[in-house]
């Protein structure tokens, strides 16, 4: 059984470029999340999907950031125009809502920084 | 509301004990503890359902008072492997799907 996977796991930008992340799900998890996390601090929702529809964004998601799961598997994370505070760890979670209870399964992660 | 634990630290010798909190000021349907290594994702740890069930998880255990909001992780005879920055995530009753909110975490240092 393998685990929630992201890629890259490493990511040095310069300020103004974009940067894409992607996650791969566990394979039967139809729901997707993302959060980010500073240093010192819990993860802190970005959205979530259901299959391919997002149904949630965090206020915290501004116009830079958009998110995709076009066929329900994969997702990824566009952050265009990155500014110095974009840098952080961006983590992926999945989970299957059929399971009681819901649990979610953490990636390793995406650890941004913008110079 | 992000939930709040307490202590933000704790420093253990291996075989020594530790309780880990998570209060909620709103009414809570489940919380999920997970343990994070520096440099790693969260690992799962255990849920709790509202009913004030208690868990355990090899020496690890975990209890909710849904009265209070609050939870409790008991770390017992705690091992080197315990180390790692514990946290918990809250499940409102009023959400409408699985949405977690996590406290900033306690630190576990462990030391022979």
């Amino acid at each position: 059984d393998t685990g929630v996977s992201q890629d890259p796991r490493h990511k040095i930008t310069k300020r103004g470029q974009n940067v894409t992340f992607r996650c791969d799900p566990i394979s039967e998890h139809n729901r997707l999340y993302w959060y980010r996390q500073t240093l010192g601090q819990g993860p802190e929702f970005l959205t979530y999907f259901q299959n391919e529809a997002q149904l949630e964004k965090s206020r915290l998601l501004s116009d830079r950031f958009s998110a995709e799961r076009p066929k329900g598997s994969f997702s990824t994370l566009e952050i265009q125009r990155t500014e110095q505070g974009d840098s952080a760890m961006y983590l992926c979670a999945s989970s299957n809502p059929g399971h009681v209870p819901e649990t979610q399964y953490f990636g390793p992660g995406t650890r941004l920084l913008v110079l | 509301q992000q939930p709040v634990q307490s202590p933000q630290a704790v420093i253990l010798r291996e075989g020594e004990d530790a309780v880990i909190n998570c209060s909620s000021s709103k009414a809570l349907y489940s919380v999920h503890w997970y343990r994070q290594k520096h440099g790693e994702a969260p690992v799962f740890l255990m849920i709790l359902l509202k009913g004030g069930e208690q868990k355990g998880h090899d020496k690890i255990s975990a209890s909710f008072n849904e009265k209070k909001q609050q939870s409790s992780l008991y770390l017992t005879a705690s091992q080197l492997s315990y180390s790692g920055t514990y946290f918990c995530g809250t499940e409102g009753l009023t959400d409408s799907w699985g949405k977690l909110q996590f406290g900033a975490g306690t630190q576990v240092v462990v030391t022979p």
